[in-house]
């Protein structure tokens, strides 16, 4: 079946300016995940949907980031104002459950160029 | 901050040699998983490993996680040029079961 998707798969924006981005993530997985990679480095963690409600946003660096998740399926991940430090490669995954058991399956990323 | 460590940060290798990528962590993992990152097609499931003293194969790839569970070593057998890429191992830790902590990846180059 079709894995997890993310669009765009590249964004170049201006400094100050709004971006969305998009996660589709496997048909019938509840939880769903944002990490974000800089260059060099290993994901790091975002925010944990469950069904549709956030359970974890501890990792959103600021209130400039904001993720939702509406109908329980498709997720955007919104940056306001971008700074040139946003620049990275924003990673969705989803699994069928959360828990340690459970493998977390990765998209192909959006890659954020803030000029 | 990265919390697991790999070692070597990068490998190069002549194809059919062996190689073994590790990764260490300072406290105890409920999980831990490898991945293989290629540009363009984001992390790639390889294996997950659960109890101490744990082994998977898959092909000519097998990977262990020590009784302690805090430590986890990836052995590729007569690499390929395909094998090459980024392997990234990451965990969960305890009081999290879903916040996977990853290290910074080992690039692994494959010469033919």
């Amino acid at each position: 079946g079709a894995g997890v998707s993310q669009t765009p798969s590249n964004k170049v924006t201006e400094k100050g300016k709004y971006v969305e981005l998009r996660c589709d993530p496997i048909s019938g997985h509840t939880a769903l995940y944002w990490y974000r990679q800089s260059l060099g480095q290993g994901p790091e963690f975002l925010i944990y949907f469950q069904g549709t409600g956030a359970a974890d946003d501890s990792g959103l660096p600021n209130d400039r980031f904001f993720a939702v998740r509406p109908e329980g399926s498709v997720s955007t991940l919104k940056i306001q104002r971008t700074e040139r430090g946003d620049s990275a490669v924003y990673l969705c995954a989803s699994s069928f459950l959360s828990g340690a058991q459970e493998t977390q399956y990765f998209g192909p990323g959006t890659r954020l160029l803030v000029l | 901050s990265q919390e697991l460590e790999q070692s070597p940060q990068s490998l190069i290798v002549q194809e059919g040699k062996n190689l073994t990528i590790n990764c260490t962590s300072s406290k105890t993992l409920y999980g831990l998983y490898w991945y293989k990152q290629k540009y363009g097609e984001g992390l790639i499931f390889l294996m997950m490993l659960q109890k101490g003293g744990e082994e998977k194969s898959h092909e000519k790839i097998t990977a262990k996680l020590d009784e302690k569970k805090q430590q986890s070593s990836l052995h590729i057998t007569a690499s390929q040029p395909s094998h090459a890429g980024i392997y990234l191992c990451g965990g969960y830790k305890g009081g999290s079961n879903y916040k996977l902590t990853f290290g910074k990846g080992t690039l692994l180059t494959v010469n033919p």
